[in-house]
């Protein structure tokens, strides 16, 4: 089965609005990565965030290891905030693992 | 800062047609990825390098060769295109492993007709 589930699948916001997105992974899990891919567009690095709660700007990522599971946090949200949001993680050995995403839409 | 610079664009392929995807970084990373993003399916890792020379698979290498001649260049190959495929390729890089931070580039979007 999928090792990296994430939830919801998509997400329809009014600007300023909070959001969480959740992210469980079915394996021990070395590191854990969030990314940001805009519409049509590359993929970025936000956080990485193996264990503990971490900020940025208005994103906050909180990961249990020993649950498998990670959250980011996006507070009041903007119309930029729109796009995808990846979780991806590091089982030792191999490179990242992704889930398949889920899909933000912010309206103002 | 560095920048990841895939060529094309975009690539449109006949069947059974050979078509190579270039990738060129200039982070003077290590390790070097390729990944295919399919809609409603995440990104599935195709090959990885973690030196010049080297090529390691990933779980979706079957249909697919690929080159890592130089440190800056990982090029992947699909050996023989599928009617109808469309996927967006993603080449990434990070300095040693991928428990560091991934850069992308934009990707290469194929088509095959």
């Amino acid at each position: 089965g999928q090792q990296v589930q994430q939830s919801p699948a998509s997400l329809v916001l009014q600007e300023g609005e909070n959001a969480e997105l959740q992210c469980n992974f079915s394996s021990t899990a070395t590191q854990l990565q969030w990314f940001y891919q805009s519409p049509g567009g590359s993929l970025v690095s936000l956080l990485s965030n193996p264990s503990g709660t971490k900020h940025t700007g208005r994103l906050t990522s909180t990961t249990v290891t020993k649950e498998r599971r990670s959250s980011l946090h996006i507070s009041s949200s903007q119309t930029t905030d729109s796009g995808t949001y990846l979780c991806a993680i590091h089982q030792g050995g191999r490179a990242l693992i992704f889930g398949t995403g889920t899909t933000v839409s912010v309206s103002p | 800062g560095g920048i990841i610079t895939q060529t094309p664009k975009f690539l449109i392929g006949q069947e059974g047609q050979k078509l190579t995807l270039k990738c060129q970084q200039n982070f003077n990373h290590d390790t070097m990825y390729w990944y295919r993003q399919d809609s409603g399916k995440g990104l599935r890792l195709i090959y990885y390098s973690i030196t010049e020379n080297d090529l390691q698979k990933g779980d979706l290498s079957e249909g697919y060769d690929a080159s890592r001649e130089k440190k800056s260049s990982f090029s992947l190959t699909v050996t023989s295109a599928q009617k109808n495929e469309m996927a967006v390729f993603l080449c990434a890089s990070s300095i040693r492993g991928s428990n560091e931070r991934l850069f992308f580039g934009h990707g290469t979007k194929l088509s095959v007709l």
